[in-house]
């Protein structure tokens, strides 16, 4: 079957951390690969994307490598702000797919102080 | 327009009573997606439609969850006889043909059930 699985949150860091938040995933068949944003009282908003193992998403300065050897799509960002606190959602879905749901993890909340 | 549009933003219902929801896809895009956000952060996914048919209803509890999107009408879902379980955030999201992405979420819909 297809699921995603992300690290468990709460995750809390001082500003200009450095972020990692892990995904992996089990696809049946070539998933795309992304991370949504939720920021507090919004709907998701696309943060990056990558349609093929190896490509990498990258924007606001968050970057994600989609890797097939490991099933892993982990997202990274060098140094933290306060205004990246949120909670982010990894998912799959398939291009062939279009009326399915994407399947997304469970979601990571992020908390950056200053 | 290029965005989701949900309402109410804020919906507060008795136990027993009705809770509609509503909400206005982007035009020209074929796919419309529900979910439901309860506590820790987790999407379940409700049911998708392809224009005016239900597309795929896996998620659906039966019982008391209707929706419905008709031609040159917003989409709705509808909880009759709400129960304290219900109370969540409800969103709606919607996608182009021919795609497996590209979807975009609207702001959503908080129910409490009181």
């Amino acid at each position: 079957g297809n699921s995603v699985t992300q690290m468990e949150g709460p995750v809390t860091l001082s500003e200009e951390a450095f972020l990692t938040i892990n995904c992996t995933y089990t696809a049946t068949g070539y998933p795309s690969l992304f991370w949504y944003v939720q920021y507090p009282g919004e709907g998701l908003q696309l943060l990056l994307k990558a349609t093929k193992a190896d490509d990498k998403g990258s924007n606001k300065g968050f970057e994600a490598t989609y890797r097939k050897e490991t099933t892993s799509f982990h997202l990274e960002k060098g140094s933290v702000q306060v205004s990246d606190s949120a909670v982010y959602f990894c998912a799959l879905s398939f291009s062939t797919s279009a009326g399915r749901s994407p399947f997304f993890g469970t979601g990571t909340s992020l908390t950056v102080i200053p | 327009g290029e965005e989701v549009a949900q309402t109410p933003k804020h919906l507060v219902r008795g136990e027993g009573q009705k809770a509609k929801l509503y909400c206005a896809p982007i035009k020209g895009h074929s796919y419309v997606f529900w979910y439901q956000q309860v506590l820790k952060n987790e999407f379940k996914f409700l049911i998708s439609f392809q224009n005016e048919n239900v597309f795929d209803e896996t998620g659906m509890p039966k019982e008391r969850f209707s929706a419905k999107c008709l031609p040159n009408s917003p989409c709705s879902l509808e909880i009759q006889a709400t129960k304290l379980e219900d109370s969540a955030v409800y969103f709606c999201a919607s996608s182009p043909p021919l795609q497996g992405y590209g979807y975009t979420f609207g702001s959503g819909t908080r129910l409490t059930v009181v």
